[in-house]
């Protein structure tokens, strides 16, 4: 079954402590982002990848970082979580050429 | 600058009442529009697409949108709702043909009332 991988779905963390959403995707799809969502404000890009080891910022990219060392895995790295990152996570996928994405179930992350 | 508004958080309609969601987008080249579905718990689904073919859209699970480039607008509707139909819609819009880089309105969450 095609699909996007996220884990962990649920994580409380505490201010400070490093931690990486994993994402994984069995398309072989070209692309893959980064979106967080918050209430009133709709899914926002934190970072995005087109291939192996080409990554570039989206519109929120401050405080995490990514890396795309294979073309199905693009981990969301927090180094040093705030409270204000709290927040639903969707990691997406798409092939390029293509007009679709395909979004992961989501990763709701606290951070106290 | 792309952008990507979406009139009204919260619609209530009816059991069986027409559904209408509205969107209206910036975008300096001719856009590719989403319309995405998240229903409780789960990711985001695509409903239906424009990318520059007909005007109006048919997308799944009996919802439509068509797109009105004098009014930048991409609305969405669906004739007679059913209580499955609650969820929150998100409009978007890519400069690209490729969907790497969308930008999503607020959301609307869909209420049916029994």
């Amino acid at each position: 079954e095609a699909q996007v991988t996220q884990n962990p779905r649920y994580l409380i963390t505490v201010t400070g402590k490093k931690l990486t959403v994993t994402c994984s995707q069995n398309m072989n799809h070209e692309y893959m982002s980064w979106y967080r969502q918050d209430p009133g404000l709709g899914l926002r890009q934190i970072y995005y990848s087109m291939n192996v080891e080409v990554t570039d910022k989206g519109d929120v990219p401050e405080g995490y970082k990514v890396s795309r060392k294979e073309k199905r895995n693009f981990p969301l790295i927090l180094e040093s979580p705030s409270p204000n990152q709290t927040s639903l996570y969707f990691c997406a996928s798409s092939s390029r050429g293509e007009t679709e994405a395909f979004f992961g179930q989501g990763t709701r992350l606290t951070v106290v | 600058a792309q952008s990507v508004t979406q009139l009204g958080s919260h619609v209530s309609v009816s059991e069986g009442a027409l559904v209408l969601l509205r969107c209206n987008y910036s975008s300096s080249v001719p856009p590719y529009l989403f319309w995405y579905v998240q229903y409780p718990n789960q990711g985001l689904q695509l409903l239906l697409k424009y990318t520059s073919a007909a005007t109006l859209v048919k997308g799944i699970n009996g919802f439509e949108a068509e797109f009105k480039k004098s009014e930048t607008s991409f609305h969405l509707t669906k004739p007679s709702a059913h209580m499955s139909d609650a969820a929150e819609f998100f409009c978007a819009v890519s400069e690209a043909q490729g969907a790497q880089k969308l930008v999503f309105g607020q959301g609307t969450r869909l209420t049916i009332n029994p």
